[in-house]
């Protein structure tokens, strides 16, 4: 299946500090929806965007759907210990019937 | 309102035994998706099934796996003839209309370990 450009694929950060990620598309998206996955059990949703340009918050996440309709970023500010895990992007394009895309994912580790 | 239910939770079988997994989506959700995940990787699409129709299996192995959603009871991907290969965590999820904007919600995955 096709599969999102999702970056960076890991990040080592310290405590406090503030995290982004992004992922890109060569097609244009109706949808993006942001997860998060801890090991051994399955992911979890954080954010759903789905025009242009929303930027919506969900406690320290924030997550923007790119005006140009093909990327999508998420921020997480004051990362905490429980940060910790594996950060997917997943992308709805306007023909694709329902058939989500997703990125390969952004691991994401925080020391204290 | 509970979430999407996946079981078992672990599955254990040798080599050339049959493997049902099983999905119940959110209560009032119509779409079923399967997915696929190696350790390290992401997730992989299999298919995608409406009651009593599949819209898109285009992630599907040929052979030995099937998936349905029948009119009534869960989802079921059955894998035929396991092999060891076939060791992952296969993930379910589910949504409440088809449409140019939708969400997806995940169950907590079936991890298969082949003998």
């Amino acid at each position: 299946g096709q599969q999102l450009n999702q970056s960076p694929q890991s990040m080592f950060i310290q405590e406090g500090e503030d995290v982004s990620m992004n992922c890109t598309s060569s097609s244009i998206f109706n949808t993006w929806l942001w997860y998060k996955q801890d090991p051994g059990e399955g992911p979890v949703l954080l954010i759903a965007l789905y025009k242009a340009g929303e930027l919506t918050s969900n406690g320290r996440l924030t997550a923007q759907f790119g005006i140009t309709r093909k990327d999508s970023f998420l921020n997480i500010s004051a990362s905490i210990p429980s940060d910790v895990g594996i950060y997917f992007c997943a992308g709805l394009a306007t023909d694709s019937w329902g058939k989500f895309q997703f990125g390969a994912g952004t691991q994401v580790v925080v020391t204290p | 309102n509970a979430g999407v239910m996946q079981n078992p939770r672990h599955l254990v079988r040798r080599r050339g035994q049959e493997a049902r997994l099983r999905c119940s989506p959110m209560k009032g959700h119509s779409h079923v998706y399967w997915y696929r995940q190696l350790p390290e990787e992401g997730l992989k699409f299999m298919v995608y099934l409406q009651k009593e129709n599949i819209i898109d299996e285009s992630g599907m192995p040929k052979e030995r796996f099937s998936a349905e959603f029948p009119k009534e009871g869960p989802s079921i991907l059955r894998i035929q003839q396991v092999v060891r290969g076939d060791s992952a965590a296969y993930f379910c999820a589910s949504s409440p209309n088809q449409g140019s904007t939708d969400t997806q919600y995940f169950g907590p995955g079936t991890r298969l370990t082949v003998l």
